[in-house]
């Protein structure tokens, strides 16, 4: 069946711009969740949430960054008033219960703020 | 100091080769131990996982957790030019109240080359 996608793969943005980042789960995952890889270091959660409700969102760097999950499936990644400093991989889990053996990861978008 | 310590290597052995892969935690609450393979420009894929301590085999591959000593391995026998990528342990808490469950706690990353 298909895996965990993310859209765009590649996103180009000015310093300053706000962008979204697209996670589509597997079909009938209850849990989804957000991680930032950084060049040459291992992914950083950032949020996570069972169904529509971010149950732990204590990864967010600060309030420049929001998720949101409306309907229990879609999730989208949203940063504000981008930085340098927030170019990354961002990469999206799923996993059918929570459990944290079963994440299925994305290809990740890869973020560039010039 | 990062919570989870793993070295970022590069390592590189030749085909056939038995490799070692290890981390250091600091974290007792951390109950489950997960070893990921991530290809450049891809995802992490699931190895292998380990619930509190011992061992386990999968295959060519061997995981152990030492908790009294907030150590983990990840052994590869046989080593393959197909096996070269960057490893990541991985590591989360049982559930203590729900919100923690499942959120994972990465190393840094071992980038391993076998080469023919």
């Amino acid at each position: 069946g298909a895996g965990v996608s993310q859209t765009p793969s590649n996103k180009v943005t000015e310093k300053g711009k706000y962008v979204e980042l697209r996670c589509d789960p597997i079909s009938g995952h209850t849990a989804l969740y957000w991680y930032r890889q950084s060049l040459g270091q291992g992914p950083e959660f950032l949020i996570y949430f069972q169904g529509t409700g971010a149950a732990d969102d204590s990864g967010l760097p600060n309030d420049r960054f929001f998720a949101v999950r409306p309907e229990g499936s879609v999730s989208t990644l949203k940063i504000q008033r981008t930085e340098r400093g927030d170019s990354a991989v961002y990469l999206c889990a799923s996993s059918p219960g929570g459990d944290p053996y079963e994440q299925y990861f994305g290809p990740g978008t890869r973020l560039t703020v010039t | 100091q990062k919570e989870v310590e793993q070295d970022p290597g590069p390592l590189s052995v030749p085909e056939g080769a038995i490799v070692s892969l290890n981390c250091t935690y600091s974290n007792s609450a951390f109950q489950y131990f997960m070893w990921y393979r991530q290809y450049s420009r891809k995802g992490p894929e699931l190895l292998m996982y380990t619930y509190s301590s011992g061992n386990k085999e999968d295959g060519r591959f061997t995981a152990q957790v030492d908790k009294s000593s907030k150590y983990i391995s990840l052994f590869i026998r046989d080593s393959q030019p197909s096996d070269s990528a960057t490893y990541l342990c991985a590591m989360s808490e049982t559930p203590a109240g729900g919100t923690s469950y499942g959120k994972l706690t990465f190393g840094q990353g071992t980038i391993l080359t076998v080469h023919p």
